[in-house]
């Protein structure tokens, strides 16, 4: 089975560009994060879709952020303008089930250098 | 928001050492889930605990869910050079829809020969 795929691995842009990240979620998998790791702190939520819908994005920074999940498969994060505090490592996760806790598999990470 | 205080930050330790590291939470968790990452990878599941008081082992892994739902604890035992990385703790509350995780900071792990 696959795991969670994250594209692209690395991205350098700079201040005032835009930048898109993608995921692909274990086929199957209603649930899909989205997680960020700024500067070696804490892993931080910033949304969970269910299926296509979003359910919650309580955790997103600023209006910056836009993640979408048409069709409720694969989901990309775009960030625009970019500032240089969005620098940091990008997480993408997914379980699958409706209720209760459900383990969660990361993907490999998007490292985003805005510079 | 909530948080976890996740110690220690980081730890050096001789291979075939035991190692012990802990998350504390001012609030209570449902369920309480330990990570590694390794460099370049996404965090991988280690254990999860789901019950109050719960013990459960993963090879050389111990963890346990504190019996007030606020703490963990992830002991490594006989360490070996393969466990380097940083371990994380997440703790989940699955009141209504909110399944989102919360970590600690994490601790980093270095294991010399």
């Amino acid at each position: 089975e696959a795991g969670v795929t994250q594209f692209p691995s690395h991205s350098v842009i700079e201040k005032g560009q835009t930048v898109t990240l993608r995921c692909d979620p274990i086929s199957g998998h209603d649930n899909l994060y989205w997680y960020r790791r700024v500067m070696g702190k804490e892993i931080k939520f910033l949304l969970h879709f269910v299926k296509e819908s979003k359910q919650d994005e309580s955790g997103m920074p600023n209006n910056r952020f836009l993640a979408e999940r048409t069709g409720g498969t694969y989901s990309t994060l775009k960030v625009q303008p970019a500032e240089l505090e969005d620098s940091g490592v990008y997480f993408c996760a997914s379980s699958q089930g409706s209720g209760g806790a459900h383990e969660q598999y990361f993907g490999p990470g998007t490292r985003l250098t805005v510079t | 928001g909530q948080q976890l205080n996740q110690s220690p930050q980081s730890m050096f330790i001789q291979e075939g050492e035991d190692v012990s590291m802990n998350c504390t939470s001012s609030s209570i968790f449902n369920t309480w889930l330990w990570y590694k990452q390794d460099p370049g990878e996404g965090p991988v599941l280690l254990i999860a605990l789901y019950k109050a008081g719960e013990l459960t082992s993963n090879g050389r892994l111990t963890a346990q869910f504190g019996i007030t739902r606020k703490d963990s604890f992830l002991n490594i035992s006989a360490s070996i050079p393969s466990d380097v990385g940083i371990y994380f703790c997440a703790g989940q509350d699955e009141d209504g829809s909110a399944r989102q995780l919360t970590f600690g900071s994490g601790t980093q792990l270095t294991v010399l020969p």
